[in-house]
């Protein structure tokens, strides 16, 4: 099973200001990497698949990056609306699997 | 719209059994292989099952393997969890989610807001 570990645990960032999460997977998944956001109460919502292309209706301030082992999601300005916690998942070898979540919160 | 709606979550005895369904509409059910995601109160998030957008193929996690069986009718355009034999460890919010392929092997575009199952005495 490929192990996927985020970092930080826990991002304090100031509205206005740039995030930036990372992804290291324990062995290569290609550009078989998406990323997720969920609020609390909510279903996961994609927002990043085969590593940089942007799910639909997806704001232009999220993108990925990354091949192989080494993934980011960078939020370019952070709007209030994005406070929440941000998954990575492979899906380039069975099982699926997912990290363990950065939350993203208010500085 | 698009949309995935689960139900059947209830309490349950550990060693109970349980189905879940995820009626699907909005766009071409049997185009499309579907996943059952559970999440555990306050944890991340677990892929439990797959199946291939003609029920020809259907993959687990070892934690469900020889308990669990996806399951699909495209005719209803609905998904399936039997759950048997369950555990305290399966507490946890069920979502069915919709591939973006048709064999499994992709991101998860479409997720339903979730069934809630709890197993306790």
């Amino acid at each position: 099973e490929i192990v996927m570990t985020q970092s930080p645990a826990t991002l304090s960032v100031s509205p206005g200001e740039r995030a930036t999460l990372s992804c290291r997977a324990s062995q290569s998944v290609s550009s078989n990497l998406a990323w997720y956001q969920q609020k609390p109460g909510q279903a996961p919502r994609l927002l990043i698949y085969g590593a940089s292309t942007r799910a639909t209706g997806i704001p232009a301030r999220f993108s990925g990056s990354g091949s192989g082992t080494e993934f980011t999601l960078t939020i370019s300005s952070l709007q209030s609306e994005d406070f929440a916690v941000y998954y990575c998942q492979q899906y380039n070898n069975w099982p699926v699997t997912f990290g363990q979540g950065t939350k993203v919160e208010i500085k | 719209e698009v949309q995935l709606v689960e139900s059947g979550g209830v309490v349950v005895q550990p060693g109970g059994s349980l189905r879940l369904s995820c009626a699907a509409s909005g766009f071409t059910f049997d185009d499309y292989a579907m996943h059952w995601v559970r999440q555990a109160p306050g944890k991340g998030l677990e892929w439990v099952s797959l199946i291939s957008w003609d029920g020809g193929s259907t993959y687990y996690a070892d934690s469900v393997k020889g308990r669990f069986t996806i399951s699909r009718d495209n005719s209803k355009n609905s998904l399936y969890l039997q759950m048997n034999s369950l555990r305290a460890e399966d507490t946890a919010l069920y979502y069915c989610a919709k591939g973006t392929g048709d064999t499994g092997q992709d991101a998860f575009d479409i997720w339903g807001q979730g069934t809630m199952v709890t197993v306790s005495s």
